[in-house]
């Protein structure tokens, strides 16, 4: 079975500072999706950035990039000129590749705060 | 674009009352997951679907039950309610995987407190 850890259960950063949250992961798998999910005070899951497994590029959306080591199993996430409006909880999350399996694991989540 | 649709958004039990939490969406997804979210634990999986007629168990289905008769509905059953089924629960959909472009797209959850 799947694991997903972050190992960070809260964080602050000043507004306009980079900060990275880290997740690492565990599967035999070869082929698989990361995710990372933003759940504002508002209770919406929102879908930050994905990665494919076999793509060697890191994703990169606007502000937020990943680290993606794949051999390591490692999955960070970097928010670069941190707004207030990024404060939320932020989890990482593993989907297989496998044929009709769109089952998200979920790490435990890491609570980011940014500070005016 | 309605996406996916959860009702109640706060709903609070009894011990031993029974409810169905209901979902639905209309992106034409055959995908869809239920979802518990627990302090410090995560979101964990209760039951899913591949599409209308097939249901599975996730990791934690103790309790709830599930069925799949149209693609666009997915409701949550509780039998009979426990207070370790307090928790905020989310609803998901997503394709099937065609080309590797796969999102989930959740609700906007339900606040489930039992007492």
């Amino acid at each position: 079975a799947q694991t997903v850890t972050q190992s960070q259960p809260e964080m602050s950063v000043q507004e306009a500072e980079t900060v990275t949250l880290s997740c690492t992961y565990d599967t035999s798998e070869s082929n698989y999706y990361l995710f990372w999910y933003k759940q504002p005070p508002s209770r919406q899951m929102i879908l930050v950035i994905r990665q494919e497994a076999y793509k060697q590029q890191n994703a990169t959306e606007n502000r937020f990039s990943v680290n993606f080591q794949k051999a390591a199993k490692s999955f960070s996430l970097k928010i670069s000129d941190s707004q207030l409006g990024d404060t939320a909880m932020y989890f990482c999350a593993f989907m297989s590749a496998q044929g009709g399996s769109e089952k998200l694991v979920f790490g435990k989540g890491t609570k980011l705060t940014v500070n005016p | 674009n309605a996406g996916v649709t959860q009702t109640p958004k706060f709903q609070v039990l009894k011990t031993g009352q029974s409810m169905t939490l209901q979902c639905a969406q209309d992106m034409n997804h055959e995908y869809m997951s239920w979802y518990r979210q627990d302090p410090g634990m995560g979101l964990r999986l209760i039951h899913y679907s591949v599409g209308a007629g097939i249901t599975d168990q996730g990791e934690v289905p103790n309790g709830y039950n599930v069925s799949r008769s149209t693609t666009e509905d997915f409701p949550l059953r509780l039998l009979s309610a426990a207070p370790s089924q307090t928790s905020v629960y989310f609803c998901a959909s997503s394709y099937s995987k065609t080309g590797g472009n796969t999102e989930a797209f959740f609700g906007q959850g339900t606040r489930l407190t039992v007492v």
